[in-house]
Formats: C-alpha cells, structure tokens, sequence
C-alpha cells in the first residue's frame, strides 16, 4: 500500500508568481484535504475535494484553489504569492464513508517566497 | 481564532516517566478528536482518538481523557520513551464536516 507522497520537496519562488504542488493520495482514499502550516503553528485546513469536487473551504482567498483528478491525486495552486503564503503545505487524504476516518498526511512542501 | 489550543509549546520527561499532553478546545460542536505525532521532515501521523462519547481510549502506553464539561483533553504515555520525542498535535472535528481543526503543537522531548 502506497501512502502519500508529495511534489516537490521544497520550493523558492518570488512574490506575485504563482505555484502548484501536488499530491498522490493512499491507495483506495477518494478524499483529499490541503493544510498550512506555518512556523510555530498547527495546520489550518485550506480545503478538501472529494470526487473531484471541492467539499469544504477554510479561511483562505479564492487565489487559493485546486483540482482533485480521477485518479484522485490532486492540486493546490496559489497564485499571486506573498510572504505570508511561506509555509509547509500538507496534504491528507482520507476514505470517507458514513463513519469519520482518519486522515493520513504526505511529508509536505516547505514553499518559501521571497 | 483558535478553536483548539495546547498551552504548552514544550515538555521534557524522563524516560520510563509519564508524559502528559494537554488541549482545550472552544467549540461545543467538535464531536471528534485526534492526537498526531510530527517528526521532522515527516506528515503528521496518526497516534489516538477519542469520540465525545467516550471520556477515555486506550492503545497500549498511549491513552487519550476527554472532559466534555472542561473542554479538555489529555494524552498519557506510558512509559515515556526517547523514540516518542516529537511534535504532537491535537486535533478535532466538527460534527458533519471532514476537515479537521488542529493545535499549535507540543514538543515532547524523552531524556534517556
């Protein structure tokens, strides 16, 4: 069983670009969530797609998106960076069924915007 | 506005000692809540979870104490090892939702 991975490793970019990581869910999981984790703090969820579809939306500006793909790896991109998008971005994908299952996180993208 | 919080930003413990790690919480509608463990460079993994039926879970050294009325959770090691030294976050879950509402984090660190 695979788990998840994430691309790249780590990531400089300038502020105003823009950026896209990537995501390979777990074998078998059809849900896919986005964190944030800035420095000294916990995750904040970004959003969540399930088939393909976004199901769910923290706090975070619409030049936030993604893309969740039939094969259910998945996208965020961020465009117009700032400063304070330098953060580690986690990915968790999860089976939903009736019942809450738990999310399994990728290693994560360290993104540093200069 | 942080809905989960772990006041505590470190904590040192012998090894073979009881670890505890605290959380509170804000919000009445979180049903569900987890412990993960981080270690450097890793995702977070999954340690432990308690539904708000229960007030306790055990899995092996590790158990999780819910107070509802407190808004509080606990979690115990025990017995401490050095391999458990890592970040632990605790996180919860909103009733109907998937998404999950984490901690800031406490670093454990087991002195061999």
């Amino acid at each position: 069983e695979t788990g998840v991975t994430q691309s790249p490793t780590h990531l400089i970019k300038t502020r105003g670009q823009q950026v896209t990581l990537r995501c390979s869910s777990q074998s078998g999981h059809n849900t896919v969530s986005w964190y944030q984790q800035a420095l000294g703090q916990g995750p904040q969820f970004i959003f969540q797609y399930y088939r393909e579809e976004e199901n769910g939306r923290g706090n975070f500006p619409p030049r936030f998106s993604g893309l969740q793909f039939p094969n259910y790896s998945s996208e965020l991109n961020v465009n117009a960076l700032e400063l304070d998008d330098s953060a580690l971005y986690l990915c968790a994908s999860s089976l939903v069924t009736v019942y809450y299952n738990e999310q399994f996180f990728g290693p994560g993208t360290r993104l540093t915007v200069l | 506005d942080q809905q989960v919080k772990q006041n505590s930003p470190s904590l040192s413990v012998q090894e073979g000692r009881i670890s505890i790690l605290n959380c509170d919480y804000t919000n009445s509608m979180f049903d569900y809540f987890l412990w993960y463990k981080k270690y450097p460079a890793e995702g977070p993994t999954f340690l432990i979870s308690i539904s708000s039926i229960k007030d306790k879970n055990e899995d092996g050294r590790f158990t999780v104490f819910l107070n509802k009325s407190a808004k509080h959770l606990s979690l115990h090691i025990v017995p401490s090892q050095p391999g458990d030294s890592a970040v632990y976050f605790c996180a919860a879950r909103r009733t109907g939702a998937n998404n999950l509402f984490f901690g800031t984090g406490t670093r454990l660190t087991v002195i061999p």
